[in-house]
């Protein structure tokens, strides 16, 4: 079975330009996630969509940063302008969601470097 | 605040010296506990669910136990292989987001 696809696997850019990540969930998962991964501070959550509604974006560190997920098998993080700090490795997770307390499953993530 | 501190952040082994990782927890109601390991350059691969205190999971050297507060993953005659960092993951009652620790980075020396 295919797992979580993200794309690109690695992203440089310089500063000020617009990134777009993307992320093929497993297939039948309903729930989705998008984390950031520092050495600093770990994995933190963005954002996570249930049934392609979004449902907690408290981690998103501010307007720079969107996600989409315009049906149920694609999402993008966008984030615009991109700054140095943003550099990190983005992960984005998929599960079956509801009462079954199913794990998460991760995709290998997009390392990314802002310039 | 839910919070999960993990120790220690590394840890280096010979081949064949047992040792345990240990996890620490605070929540408001625990749904679900999640170890996960991570080699470089990947996610996170899931390893173990445990639910209540008391449960115990099983894994060829891998075993995760859990109390009320805290869960090890005791590794039984590490091979090199079993080099990874480790991730600790609570999931708090009627969420499904997971807040995770910062991880064991684990060396097996052959």
């Amino acid at each position: 079975d295919a797992g979580v696809i993200q794309s690109p696997r690695h992203e440089v850019t310089e500063m000020g330009q617009e990134v777009t990540l993307r992320c093929k969930p497993i297939s039948g998962h309903n729930s989705l996630f998008w984390y950031r991964q520092t050495m600093m501070r770990g994995l933190e959550l963005l954002i996570y969509f249930n049934n392609n509604v979004p449902i907690d974006d408290s981690g998103m560190p501010e307007d720079r940063f969107s996600a989409k997920m315009p049906n149920a098998s694609f999402s993008t993080l966008k984030i615009q302008p991109s700054e140095p700090r943003d550099s990190a490795v983005y992960f984005c997770a998929s599960m079956d969601g509801g009462p079954s307390n199913q794990p998460q499953h991760f995709g290998d993530g997009t390392r990314l470097s802002i310039l | 605040e839910d919070q999960v501190t993990q120790s220690p952040e590394a840890l280096r082994l010979q081949e064949g010296e047992s040792s345990s990782l240990n996890c620490s927890y605070t929540v408001s109601g625990l749904r679900g506990l999640f170890w996960y390991r991570q080699d470089p350059g990947k996610g996170p691969e899931f390893l173990f669910t445990l639910y209540s205190a008391g449960e115990e999971k099983e894994k060829e050297r891998l075993k995760a136990t859990l109390t009320k507060k805290e869960s090890f993953l005791h590794i039984t005659a590490p091979k090199p292989e079993d080099s990874a960092t480790y991730l600790c993951a609570v999931r708090q009652t009627g969420a499904n987001n997971l807040f995770f620790g910062t991880g064991t980075r684990l060396t097996v020396i052959p």
